[in-house]
């Protein structure tokens, strides 16, 4: 059974760019929720994917987007990066119902300068 | 965003000491869960904890739900060095469909052999 995977481990921008981030969902899952983690904080949601739809959004800006695919995997994008973008994004893979734990992806290290 | 109440921040032990952590909230949760997560990696599930007043036990780990579903603890028995780490809480409520995670801010356990 294969985790959850995520591309790029380390990314470098510069703020006002745009960035692409990448989540492949555990093998039979097919919810997928993206986390922001600040540098000392805990993790906190961004928006979960379920059927390729948005099923649910935390504070966070539009510039924030997603897509999930037919094969349960997901992109996160970010517009106009500014320089608190900076954190580590977290992918979590879970079945929706029924309810069940999330896993999660070593995470995307974005740093914006 | 909002996080949990996650207590302490940081402790400091012995090897062979037990730990206990906490987490509280102003909400309730359907579901309690506990995740370590070390440098560079992403949170990894420890324990999950489904109705108010379940104990659950994963090897040297013990963790309670809540009966006013608005708080857990973490006991962990007997540590090791390989216990090091963060440790947070996340709670998880299934309404309106999205089973989005609120985490607490993280304890830093550090074990001293």
């Amino acid at each position: 059974e294969t985790g959850v995977t995520q591309s790029p481990t380390h990314l470098i921008k510069t703020r006002g760019q745009q960035v692409t981030l990448r989540c492949s969902s555990q093998s039979g899952h097919n919810t997928v929720s993206w986390y922001q983690q600040a540098l000392g904080q805990g993790p906190q949601f961004i928006f979960q994917y379920y059927r390729e739809e948005e099923n649910g959004r935390g504070n966070f800006p539009p510039r924030f987007s997603g897509l999930q695919f037919p094969n349960y995997s997901s992109e996160l994008n970010v517009n106009a990066l500014e320089l608190d973008d900076s954190a580590l994004y977290l992918c979590a893979s879970s079945l929706q119902r029924p309810p069940d734990e999330q896993f999660f992806g070593p995470g995307t290290r974005l740093t914006v300068l | 965003g909002q996080q949990l109440n996650q207590s302490p921040q940081s402790m400091f032990i012995q090897e062979g000491e037990d730990v206990s952590m906490n987490c509280t909230s102003s909400s309730i949760f359907n579901t309690w869960l506990w995740y370590k997560q070390d440098p560079g990696e992403g949170p990894v599930l420890l324990i999950a904890l489904y109705k108010a007043g379940e104990l659950t036990s994963n090897g040297r780990l013990t963790a309670q739900f809540g009966i006013t579903r608005k708080d857990s603890f973490l006991n962990i028995s007997a540590s090791i060095p390989s216990d090091v780490g963060i440790y947070f809480c996340a709670g998880q409520y299934s309404g309106a469909g999205s089973y989005q995670l609120t985490f607490g801010k993280g304890t830093k356990l550090s074990v001293i052999p």
